[in-house]
């Protein structure tokens, strides 16, 4: 039963450009989106989260829009740089923020210069 | 402010061996949450401690165990170990008595990778 998925294994963007990362969940009672980048023999590292009252939440380079009706986010990070290359986590949880995450499988993000 | 630290790095165990994994939580926050993740995948949640009291548990069988401390720090226990408990474990931290519209935030720690034998 995967309630967050990421149908993307993997994606290769030119640096400069846009990286668009999908995630899709299941469970309605989801309030709390966020994205993580993990590299390798690293922890996850908190990216930038969105609230399900809100359909859009910026900082810097990277976007991340919510669509509840169709239950799907994405990531956007533009420009793309090379350090941007890592595995990413889109993950779910409650209204409070800090009860379970429910994780996605990651895609995998490599920007070539 | 200190960030949220595990400890070992890694290690290796036999099949019925039993293994202790210990976590720091970020300064400030209460609440301490555990994580596996098997390759490929992404992290599974197994338990959350606040307060010193399990607050939430996975699908994770009772060998898995925990403990949080006074100063919040935590540790994850688990029993007669089987060859598929071979993961990085992780631990997050949040913090609890804020309360809404404040939506916390886990952040993790490195990691524990764990091979089991």
């Amino acid at each position: 039963d995967q309630q967050v998925k990421q149908n993307s294994p993997s994606l290769s963007v030119q640096e400069g450009r846009i990286s668009i990362l999908n995630c899709d969940y299941t469970n309605s009672m989801f309030d709390y989106f966020l994205w993580y980048k993990k590299y390798p023999a690293e922890g996850p590292t908190f990216l930038i989260s969105i609230s399900s009252i809100k359909d859009k939440n910026e900082d810097g380079r990277f976007t991340v829009f919510l669509n509840k009706s169709a239950k799907h986010l994405s990531l956007h990070i533009v420009p793309s740089q090379p350090g941007d290359s890592a595995v990413y986590f889109c993950a779910a949880t409650g209204y409070f923020g800090n009860e379970k995450l429910t994780f996605g499988t990651g895609t995998r993000l490599t920007i070539i210069p | 402010e200190t960030g949220v630290t595990q400890s070992p790095t890694h290690l290796i165990k036999t099949r019925g061996q039993q293994v202790t994994l210990r976590c720091s939580s970020q300064s400030g926050h209460n609440t301490v949450s555990w994580y596996q993740q098997a390759l490929g995948q992404g992290p599974q949640f197994i338990f959350q401690y606040y307060r010193e009291e399990e607050n939430g548990r996975g699908n994770f069988p009772p060998r898995f165990s925990g403990l949080q401390f006074p100063n919040y720090s935590s540790e994850l226990n688990v029993n007669a170990l089987e060859l598929d408990d071979s993961a990085l474990y992780l631990c997050a931290s949040s913090s609890r008595d804020r309360g809404p519209p404040t939506q916390e935030t886990q952040y993790f720690g490195p990691g524990t990778r764990l091979l089991v034998l």
